[in-house]
């Protein structure tokens, strides 16, 4: 079983639609949950981080955390062409510093 | 604030070479990470420093890989000898807390 796992793409959404990506992740003693946006070729921009369960809102991007069942998830709403992108999952432990990071999910927005 | 930056973007190298990759950190971050990501596959801790103590070198795949960070700035990376399977975009990131900041990578090509 993956440290992280992140639902597979591609995802394909309309502009003006609310994009939906979900992570689960294995290790019960983690800590911290972020996502990063990463555009082809370029590096992973940190766009949210959650530490507590319910929902963090930025923007139009929302995170959602549920450590019970060990789940986080990345709303988008309002997605706009500028948001087709993969999206990675990165989670860490209490015990360390290190990211473990999904596969991350491509998010493609349709004009 | 400058970002964090990797020297060279790209780099190509036959096997058995030997290869130095460089990492400048965000200014004032104590923590630097190193990351690599090979063809298909999640993005991978390698180690972490904080200042120019090695942390944690858990994920450094075998000894052909030495990390170095003098005087608790930059930080370089060193590949000998490079095997083809070093291939993949090698990614430093750097962190004050919790919140890691990634460069750009620099893409390893062995031959």
């Amino acid at each position: 079983q993956k440290e992280v796992e992140q639902n597979s793409g591609p995802l394909s959404v309309p502009e003006g639609a609310i994009a939906s990506l979900n992570c689960t992740y294995s290790d019960r003693v983690s800590q911290s949950f972020f996502w990063y946006r990463q555009y082809s070729g370029k590096s992973p921009e940190l766009i949210m981080s959650i530490y507590s369960n319910g929902d963090k809102e930025d923007g139009r991007f929302t995170a959602q955390l549920n450590k019970a069942s060990q789940y986080v998830s990345l709303l988008i709403r309002d997605s706009q062409p500028s948001d087709s992108a993969t999206y990675l999952c990165a989670v860490k432990s209490s015990n360390d510093y290190k990211l473990s990071f999904g596969a991350g999910t491509t998010v493609t927005v349709r004009a | 604030e400058a970002g964090v930056t990797q020297f060279p973007s790209h780099s190509v190298i036959e096997k058995g070479q030997t290869v130095t990759l460089r990492c400048d950190p965000i200014s004032g971050h104590d923590n630097l990470y190193w990351y690599r990501r090979v063809m298909g596959k999640e993005i991978k801790f390698l180690l972490h420093f904080v200042k120019e103590s090695k942390q944690d070198e858990s994920g450094m795949p075998n000894n052909r890989f030495l990390a170095e960070r003098t005087g608790g700035t930059y930080s370089t990376l060193k590949v000998q000898p490079a095997e083809l399977e070093d291939s993949g975009v090698y990614f430093c990131a750097s962190s004050h807390s919790w919140e890691q900041f990634f460069g750009p990578g620099t893409r390893l090509t062995v031959l």
